[in-house]
């Protein structure tokens, strides 16, 4: 049971657009940044947005993050086959005093 | 570039010992927070450990207090994970990644990440 909660997975047709939840609490999201990361099947994470909603050097506006109270969101437009990976937000947890991670959500381009 | 490479995991029984190495390069590796996160066999992503730049603070989740130390040398530019009392379930990938720079104590992230090193736990 994952400290953060995401839907298991997403689906989209090339092209579209779409959104990816993580749900926390006061502990965590809501007051501490997030970060989320793009996992492509036999690799290893890698950072896609932090501190909420900046891109790292290298990483299309395409990808965007937002949050909202204790909830923060990623969304993804003009999807291409190429996105299709697991998705995990991140934050620290003040009360657990450790990382935390969401379940991940498993994105399919249809 | 910057370049993590974590190795030392093999299969091994279960309360046997292992310790987990990570070498750095491409960056100045004591400038750098590091950490450990791991990943079960078909499941997400687990924090495991984290250590300041100059060791002088740690931390650990609760599944793993009291049988993993993680600890580091600057002069080798390496990152360690010693882990006893092996069980079934720390069966995964360890990955070693480093915290992202911020000038924020309540900001987290990862900014780059090994390719991870894989611990069995069987009898």
């Amino acid at each position: 049971q994952s400290v953060l909660t995401q839907p298991p997975s997403v689906s989209a047709a090339p092209g579209q657009k779409v959104t990816i939840s993580c749900s926390g609490n006061t502990s965590n999201i809501g007051n501490n940044f997030v970060s989320w990361y793009q996992q492509l099947p036999g690799t290893a994470p890698k950072l896609l947005i932090y501190d909420n909603n900046k891109r790292p050097s290298g990483i299309p506006d395409r990808f965007s993050g937002s949050k909202s109270g204790t909830s923060a969101t990623l969304g993804i437009t003009g999807l291409q086959t190429g996105d299709e990976a697991d998705y995990y937000c991140g934050t620290w947890d003040s009360s657990l005093t450790a990382g935390v991670f969401g379940g991940g959500t498993k994105l399919t381009v249809l | 570039e910057v370049q993590l490479v974590e190795s030392g995991g093999g299969w091994l029984q279960p309360g046997r010992s292992l310790r987990l190495s990570c070498v750095a390069s491409g960056f100045t590796f004591d400038n750098f927070g590091m950490h450990w996160v791991r990943q079960a066999p078909g499941k997400g992503l687990e924090w495991v450990s984290t250590i300041s730049w100059n060791s002088g603070s740690t931390g650990y989740a609760d599944s793993v207090k009291g049988r993993f130390t993680i600890s580091r040398d600057n002069a080798k530019n390496s990152l360690y994970l010693q882990i006893n009392s092996l069980r079934t379930e720390d069966t995964a990938l360890y990955y070693c990644a480093r915290r992202g720079i911020t000038t924020v104590a309540n900001s987290l992230y990862f900014d780059s990440w090994g390719p991870g090193t894989l611990v069995t736990v069987s009898s």
